[in-house]
C-alpha cells in the first residue's frame, strides 16, 4: 500500500497568511494526487486534482504543485472560511490512501 | 442538482450486519466509479471500497475484505455496501462518493452527507 504522510499535522495561522501544507508519498505516484478540504460536520470537498488542477468553483487562492513523491497545497491568502482540515489522497493505485490530515486553526 | 444521499446506518451488535445505500441523482450514475469512504469519530478519512460503472469490478480495503461487499443497481441509481461480521472498529461515518471522471484517476468530486454506523453491544 502507498503511505501518504502530511506535514504539519496542524498549524496556526491568521487571515491573510500564506499557508503551505506538504504531502509525501511512500513511492512515486506521478501526478495522481488530490487535495480535499473538510469542515466540522461536513463531507470532504475536492479542491485540487491531478496535483495541480483546480476543481471547478474552488477559489484561485488554492493551488497545488509537485509530482513523484512530494506535493504541496498552498493557500495564498488565508480567508476565514479556509479554517478546516485538509487531506491529500493518492489515486495512483489501490487501495486509495489518504494522508492523516492537516488542521488549519486560527492563530 | 448532482446529489448523493446515504441511508441505512444505525446501531448494531458486534458480529451483526447492515446494508448501506447511496441514492444518486443529477448525473449519469452508470458511467462513474463509486466509492465508500469512512471516518471514525475524530479520525481521518479511510477508503473502504470502490466499484466500476457496470458493477463488474469491485475492490475492497484489506480491513474489510471478506466481510463487506460493494454493489450497485444502475436501474435504481443506487450504490450499496453490505456489511457483515461487524466489529467495533467499523464504527464510523460512512460516505459514498463518485470518481471525478470516468477513468477514476482524479479524486472524488461528489460526496454524500454520510450515514453513521455504530457497532456496540
Amino acid at each position: 500500500d502507498i503511505q501518504m504522510t502530511q506535514s504539519p499535522s496542524s498549524l496556526s495561522a491568521s487571515v491573510g497568511d500564506r499557508v503551505t501544507i506538504t504531502c509525501r508519498a511512500s513511492q512515486s505516484i506521478s501526478s495522481y494526487l488530490n487535495w480535499y478540504q473538510q469542515k466540522p460536520g461536513k463531507a470532504p470537498k475536492l479542491l485540487i486534482y491531478a496535483a495541480s488542477s483546480l476543481q471547478s468553483g474552488v477559489p484561485s487562492r488554492f493551488s497545488g504543485s509537485g509530482s513523484g513523491t512530494d506535493f504541496t497545497l498552498t493557500i495564498s491568502s488565508l480567508q476565514p472560511e479556509d479554517f478546516a482540515t485538509y487531506y491529500c489522497q493518492q489515486s495512483y493505485s489501490l487501495p486509495r490512501t489518504f494522508g492523516q490530515g492537516t488542521k488549519v486553526e486560527v492563530k | 442538482e448532482v446529489q448523493l444521499v446515504e441511508s441505512g446506518g444505525g446501531l448494531v451488535q458486534p458480529g451483526g450486519s447492515l446494508r448501506l445505500s447511496c441514492a444518486a441523482s443529477g448525473f449519469t450514475f452508470s458511467s462513474y466509479w463509486m466509492h465508500w469512504v469512512r471516518q471514525a469519530p475524530g479520525k481521518g478519512l479511510v477508503w473502504v471500497s470502490r466499484i466500476n460503472g457496470d458493477g463488474s469490478s469491485p475492490s475492497h480495503a484489506d480491513s474489510v475484505k471478506g466481510r463487506f461487499t460493494i454493489s450497485r443497481d444502475n436501474a435504481k441509481n443506487t450504490l450499496y455496501l453490505q456489511m457483515n461480521s461487524l466489529r467495533a472498529e467499523d464504527t464510523a461515518l460512512y460516505y459514498c462518493a463518485s470518481g471525478k471522471q470516468e477513468l477514476d484517476l482524479y479524486g472524488m468530486d461528489v460526496w454524500g452527507q454520510g450515514t453513521t454506523v455504530t457497532v456496540s453491544s
